[in-house]
């Protein structure tokens, strides 16, 4: 079954709030990834954490990877309506495994 | 990053006939993978392409109704045989491991969009 959980499974937000999508694995990750999804789009790579407590920051996006290397969590600041699209987080769960396993997402829609 | 394109993009099959999907890139890669998915759900890996040899089928999918081919390093075919409604979905190319990249991130080609009627 799905080891990659994601919550919640969408959020709707007025533009301008904040928005927190949290991931949480069932094992220990080698490392966390997060994929941006445009409706009718393709994922799209954000970001890569491989440390644990590591925190990374992109404009209004900040990514962090938890202490046991097992939660992560994304958390946009001032949303705004580019923003709308469903968040995957994916992590490799056995260190040198090629494969990903993508959380469930979060579908962001955003309230002008 | 590299530069994936798939065809075709979309297409509306008649159950019981096969569709082969096609995955060009722009570079040579080290790994090409393939997933599945289905409206409003997550990315399910079905198979790891390997160049010059059989493709890594994950839990669920076999190389009998998922047969993928990998020639060289920079293409990849995936078929969908014997469709039925249930295969309707998209399907994403991924490649890992661009010339001077890291093997860890993924990048998507843009999916082809599969009805089965």
């Amino acid at each position: 079954g799905q080891q990659v959980m994601q919550i919640p499974q969408y959020q709707h937000v007025q533009e301008g709030e904040d928005f927190t999508t949290y991931c949480n694995s069932s094992t220990t990750l080698s490392n966390i990834q997060w994929y941006k999804q445009r409706p009718g789009g393709h994922p799209v790579f954000l970001i890569q954490l491989v440390k644990s407590g590591e925190v990374k920051k992109q404009k209004r996006l900040t990514f962090q990877f938890g202490e046991a290397k097992k939660n992560s969590s994304l958390h946009i600041t001032a949303t705004q309506t580019t923003d709308v699209g469903t968040y995957f987080c994916a992590g490799h769960l056995n260190f040198g495994n090629e494969k990903l396993t993508f959380g469930t997402g979060t579908r962001l829609t955003i309230i002008p | 990053s590299a530069v994936i394109s798939q065809k075709p993009s979309r297409d509306i099959c008649q159950r019981g006939t096969s569709l082969t999907i096609q995955c060009q890139v722009d570079s040579q890669v080290t790994m090409m993978f393939w997933y599945r998915q289905q409206p409003g759900q997550s990315l399910t890996l079905i198979a790891t392409a390997n160049q010059g040899s059989e493709a890594t089928y994950e839990s669920g999918f076999v190389i009998d109704k998922f047969p993928i081919s990998r020639p060289n390093l920079t293409f990849s075919t995936l078929t969908v045989s014997n469709m039925s409604p249930e295969d309707s979905s998209i399907y994403l190319c991924s490649v890992g491991g661009p010339a001077g990249g890291s093997t860890d991130t993924q990048y998507f080609g843009p999916g082809t969009r599969l009805t089965v009627l």
